[in-house]
């Protein structure tokens, strides 16, 4: 069966330090990975998607970037964080190769940031 | 038109009671409805789906129903219970290409009272 594992669980970082979140997903190949942010008590936003290695879609304009290295990892980055980076980043996977719709996208725990 | 509106922002029953949440779209080009459930602190939750050729799935005590004409789709969750209070996001995916890209409703939070 299919995992997602993101890390850390939670982080707290000061205004201007760079950021690193993994996302790594297990049991599927070639899947599209998505990296979302959720403030505090809102939606969820679309960061970034990818559809394989090496190939980023950036939904908007901001202070974060996305790396896939690795066919099953995908990284989100940042050099300098912000006050408003903070939220709840939560990376997602889909395999439009699999069975039923193939459209089902599967969420991992998620990453808490505070930016202080 | 690549907005989903989710209605209502919160909603509290009793335990048994049949909270309905709906979701409007303007874009006849998605093709794909599912519902997503998250707790506190927890990642979303893939609860049901739905394809705009069929009118209602029923999975368990999760129900949904599609108005295709109307653009609009609802979860209906029978015999209510504490364990079901959480936020519920509807999403909507368009229709063609290879990203699988979701837009998500605002989300409703749902509290069932014992």
């Amino acid at each position: 069966s299919q995992t997602i594992h993101q890390w850390p669980a939670t982080l707290v970082q000061p205004v201007g330090s760079p950021l690193s979140l993994e996302c790594t997903v297990e049991g599927t190949s070639n899947p599209n990975l998505y990296w979302y942010r959720q403030a505090a008590g809102r939606g969820l936003q679309l960061l970034f998607y990818s559809v394989g290695i090496g190939q980023i879609s950036s939904e908007v304009p901001q202070n974060l970037s996305a790396s896939r290295p690795q066919d099953r990892q995908f990284i989100l980055s940042s050099k300098k964080l912000l006050l408003s980076d903070s939220g709840f980043y939560l990376c997602a996977w889909s395999d439009l190769t699999s069975g039923r719709a193939g459209y089902e996208q599967y969420f991992g725990p998620g990453t808490r940031l505070t930016v202080t | 038109q690549q907005q989903v509106k989710q209605s209502p922002q919160s909603l509290i029953v009793q335990k048994g009671g049949i909270p309905i949440i709906n979701c409007a779209y303007e874009n006849t080009a998605f093709d794909y409805f599912p519902w997503y459930q998250q707790f506190p602190g927890k990642g979303p939750a893939l609860l049901i789906a739905i394809r705009p050729d069929v009118s209602e799935k029923k999975e368990g005590r999760f129900t949904i129903s599609f108005n295709k004409s109307a653009k609009q789709f609802s979860l209906h969750i029978m015999d209510s219970q504490p364990g079901d209070s959480a936020t519920y996001f509807c999403a909507a995916k368009g229709g063609g290409g290879n990203t699988g890209k979701l837009i998500f409703g605002q989300g409703t939070t749902l509290q069932v009272k014992p």
